[in-house]
């Protein structure tokens, strides 16, 4: 089966460095993709891995291991805007896109 | 201009009405999507339409139907309501030419129904 797991909840304090991990398993692979979602709006898309490495990107960075099956996202600096749900969404064979639960990330100060 | 719009944004009916909910897309895309997103925070897939024709049509009750009249509607239409329809209903976008990201999704702001 096809399947994306990433913690439910971390919490993280202003101005510090958070790692969201997420482990997937999907029919083929097509990409790797990091979306962020604010309570009550439309998640919007933060990150597109493929290949292994780590892809930076300002403040946000995106990781992948193929051979793992495991990605994950690193926010440096928080902001208390960084207060949302980060999901992690794997995309199959059929270019179709598996998606986790979301992980939420409260920021304290 | 927004990109993807979707109206109503908030809906609550009774349960045995039927509603629809529209969303329409300015990107140029080809595909679209509804997506359900319900209390545990999982996004699910519903359907997705390629320049008008279903591609698309996961396990989703026959209550459940779409109509795409153009590349660039994808509206939703829900008989006879139950409680467990109440969620978030998110519409989306993606493109599919060379100079577009495949899987990059553009999401309508949702809309989130309350069934009584």
């Amino acid at each position: 089966g096809q399947n994306i797991d990433q913690p439910t909840e971390m919490t993280a304090t202003e101005g510090a460095i958070v790692q969201i991990n997420c482990t997937y398993q999907t029919s083929g692979f097509n990409g790797l993709f990091w979306y962020q979602q604010h309570a009550g709006e439309a998640p919007t898309f933060l990150s597109y891995n493929v290949l292994d490495g780590l892809e930076e990107k300002g403040r946000f960075s995106s990781f992948l291991s193929r051979s793992k099956g495991y990605s994950y996202l690193l926010l440096k600096e928080l902001q208390m805007k960084d207060s949302a749900s980060y999901l992690c969404a794997g995309m199959d064979s059929n270019y179709q896109l598996i998606w986790g639960a979301g992980t939420k990330l409260i920021i304290k100060p | 201009d927004t990109a993807v719009s979707q109206t109503p944004k908030y809906l609550v009916t009774q349960m045995g009405n039927d509603k629809s909910i529209k969303c329409e897309q300015n990107l140029g895309h080809d595909t679209m999507y509804w997506y359900k997103q319900d209390s545990k925070k999982f996004l699910k897939i519903m359907f997705s339409y390629n320049n008008k024709e279903l591609i698309i049509n996961e396990t989703v009750p026959n209550r459940f139907s779409p109509k795409s009249p153009d590349k660039a509607h994808l509206n939703l239409h829900i008989n006879s309501l139950e409680l467990g329809d109440s969620a978030v209903y998110f519409c989306a976008s993606s493109g599919n030419g060379p100079s577009q990201r495949t899987g990059e999704l553009f999401f309508g702001e949702g809309s989130r129904l309350t069934v009584l």
